[in-house]
């Protein structure tokens, strides 16, 4: 039980064009999911903070007009790269949990290339 | 206060030996202390978590090892294998729901 699928696994885009990450919690009612950035052979930051039916809570120096999250349901929440540019090519994981529950689930993550 | 500070960044060993991945946290609100493996391109998978209540909880060949006074905690992975050559991030969180708070990483290597 508790898995998180997130699509796509990889995905290229042009500079200046807009990227929607989808994350969904497949058995079980994710209240409150993450969204992390990872670089290369660093630790994962986490970006942001969505509750279902809130605005999302973004971390300091996480710019949310450019990363756009939304946690319209209990299972899925999806993040949007608007205007992406080349240093916004990142690894992007989402984690979701549970009121209630201790654990987190992560999702395989987005490599995302901005070329 | 709210770091996690994990040690050493990298490790190896030959296999069928026992690393041992080193955590230590500030925040005394943290109340569960999980650990995941992650390979590269992958996700991070949970490998064995454990709340403040307990001094050691063994899950296979992962066990960790809490010491709540010390504000430390630790993965030992008996009888290593080549398999087990991963990135490992210990991690900790307040409260149900709380944010993950990652350590930065050890990078395993177990040599045949």
């Amino acid at each position: 039980g508790a898995v998180v699928s997130q699509h796509p696994s990889r995905v290229i885009c042009k500079s200046g064009t807009s990227v929607k990450i989808e994350c969904r919690s497949l058995d079980f009612q994710a209240t409150t999911m993450f969204w992390y950035r990872q670089f290369p052979k660093q630790s994962l930051m986490l970006m942001a903070t969505s509750n279902e039916g809130s605005k999302a809570t973004y971390e300091q120096g996480v710019e949310k007009d450019k990363f756009l999250i939304n946690h319209a349901s209990l299972t899925l929440s999806t993040l949007t790269v608007t205007s992406a540019h080349p240093e916004d090519s990142s690894f992007y994981i989402c984690s979701a949990t549970r009121q209630g529950w201790y654990g987190y689930t992560f999702g395989s993550g987005t490599r995302l290339t901005v070329v | 206060q709210q770091q996690v500070k994990q040690s050493p960044q990298s490790l190896i060993v030959q296999k069928g030996g026992i690393p041992i991945i080193n955590c230590a946290y500030e925040n005394t609100a943290f109340d569960y202390f999980p650990w995941y493996q992650q390979f590269p391109g992958k996700g991070p998978a949970l490998l064995i978590a454990i709340r403040p209540d307990v001094s050691e909880k063994k899950e296979g060949r992962f066990t960790i090892s809490f010491n709540k006074s010390a504000k430390q905690f630790s993965l030992h992975i008996m009888d290593s294998q080549p398999g087990d050559s991963a990135t490992y991030f210990c991690a900790a969180a307040g409260g149900s729901q709380g944010n993950l708070i990652f350590g930065k990483g050890t990078k395993l290597s177990v040599k045949p």
